[in-house]
């Protein structure tokens, strides 16, 4: 079974405190790996993808990869009471018929406490 | 509009009705999806058109019924529907479908659909 982890939460975090978010992945060959925060009643809006091991740096947000963990991460730093969302980690699995799929982790509700 | 757009936004059916949904890209993608997401459980993939051609089939209900008629429009057909298919329903597109593992989806608002 193919499949991609998240630790459901709730994570509590006080405003301007760095969150720290975590997804395991259980196919080596995976080449993509996204980042998405859902707010309540809302769509999922991509904020970042990486591909390669190490970091990747977007303002606030900065993702790391390591493929030899199968392993990957979401860090907020200077967390914003309006960065309480849910954060889905998606990963493109090999779906074993000639494509990628990419499968969801079942999020990680993210509070942060002004 | 830009990106992707999804109606209608609510909808409420009876289990003997016939509904449709409707999404909309305007990003020039070739590839587009439809998921749904229920309470507590991870975005199911449902269905995916790449160049208007079915290519996924996630084992989905005959009761629903996609359409893609170009690569900016999908469609899906709900008929004979039962309460545990309220659920958001979420359409997506994609640049690309196939085997870079690179596409990048990108998501419309979604509709929220109650079956009575």
């Amino acid at each position: 079974q193919k499949e991609v982890e998240q630790n459901s939460g709730p994570l509590s975090v006080p405003e301007g405190a760095i969150a720290s978010l975590n997804c395991t992945y259980s196919d080596r060959g995976s080449q993509s790996f996204f980042w998405y925060r859902q707010y309540s009643g809302k769509s999922p809006e991509l904020i970042m993808s990486i591909y390669s091991n190490g970091d990747k740096e977007d303002g606030r947000f900065t993702a790391q990869l390591n493929k030899a963990s199968q392993y990957v991460s979401l860090l907020i730093r200077d967390s914003q009471p309006s960065d309480s969302a849910t954060y889905l980690c998606a990963v493109n699995l090999w779906s074993g018929a000639g494509s990628y799929q990419l499968t969801f982790g079942k999020g990680t509700k993210l509070s942060v406490i002004p | 509009e830009t990106g992707v757009t999804q109606t209608p936004r609510h909808l409420v059916m009876g289990m003997t009705n016939k509904k449709s949904l409707k999404c909309e890209q305007h990003l020039g993608h070739n590839a587009m999806y439809w998921y749904k997401q229920s309470a507590k459980k991870p975005l199911e993939l449902m269905f995916v058109y790449s160049l208007e051609e079915r290519v996924e089939n996630n084992s989905v209900p005959s009761r629903f019924s996609p359409e893609c008629p170009n690569s900016s429009h999908l469609f899906l057909h709900l008929h004979t529907l039962q309460p545990e298919d309220s659920a958001l329903y979420l359409c997506a597109s994609s640049q690309t479908y196939g085997t870079s593992g690179r596409d990048t989806q990108y998501f419309g608002p979604g509709t929220r659909l109650t079956v009575l």
